[in-house]
């Protein structure tokens, strides 16, 4: 069964940091692209960062290019996201999402973990 | 950057009624398009992916159409479980923008 488990949410002061983690099981996770989304209170999903199943293409949300960055290590089968420079806006669920492709061209995000809060606040 | 707008924002339904939400995208992205279902403090669910395929285990009462810039879900008869909120997506190029979301209620 696919899983994926977000943790390292919390509560953190404006200009602070935060790493969030991604654990993944049930799938060969070196095999897959992944994606950070996220959805703030009262608003909708934002897509936040991608990873290629190596790591050697990223792509970032104009809302966080150069305060956030995502990593994965493959060995320990987890994503992550060290997100820097927090702004009150940042307030989100994190939700990790594993990318499928269908006929080579076609992607979609087929699961999702279950989210981790973060709150900026001061 | 492809901006995503779906309408409407939000929609009141009976059980057993038929319901269609809309997704424009500001560009053409052929049929590269999403759809998720999301409910309250749940994560996302995948319920249609290349416009108009079926994902495994959701529903056969939801379908969707389209290609371009005009995109329809349609859930042909509304059960209990369906009430949540609807968001398209667009898998054309990145940034990999959502729609802004269509709740739909009970009336």
């Amino acid at each position: 069964e696919v899983q994926l488990v977000e943790s390292g949410g919390g509560l953190v002061q404006p200009g602070g940091s935060l790493r969030l983690s991604c654990a993944a099981s049930g799938f060969t996770f070196s095999s897959y692209e992944m994606n950070w989304v996220r959805r703030a209170p009262g608003k909708g999903l934002e897509w936040v960062s991608y990873i290629s199943y190596s790591g050697s293409t990223i792509y970032y949300a104009d809302s966080v290019k150069g305060r956030f960055t995502i990593s994965r290590d493959n060995a320990k089968n987890s994503l992550y996201l060290q997100m820097n420079s927090l702004r009150a806006e940042d307030t989100a669920v994190y939700y990790c999402a594993r990318e499928s492709l269908y006929s080579s061209s076609w992607f979609y995000f087929d699961y999702w973990g279950q989210g981790t809060l973060v709150t900026v606040s001061s | 950057d492809i901006q995503m707008t779906q309408s409407p924002s939000s929609l009141s339904a009976s059980v057993g009624d038929r319901v269609t939400i809309t997704c424009r995208a500001s560009q053409s992205i052929s049929t590269y398009l999403n759809w998720y279902q999301q409910k309250p403090g749940k994560a996302p669910k995948l319920l249609i992916y290349a416009a108009s395929s079926l994902q495994s285990g959701a529903p056969s009462r939801f379908s969707g159409s389209g290609s371009g810039t005009d995109f329809t879900l349609t859930i042909s008869s509304l059960q209990p479980e369906d009430f949540a909120t609807y968001y398209c997506q667009q898998s054309y190029s990145t940034p990999r923008t959502f729609g802004q979301g269509t709740k739909l209620e009970i009336k």
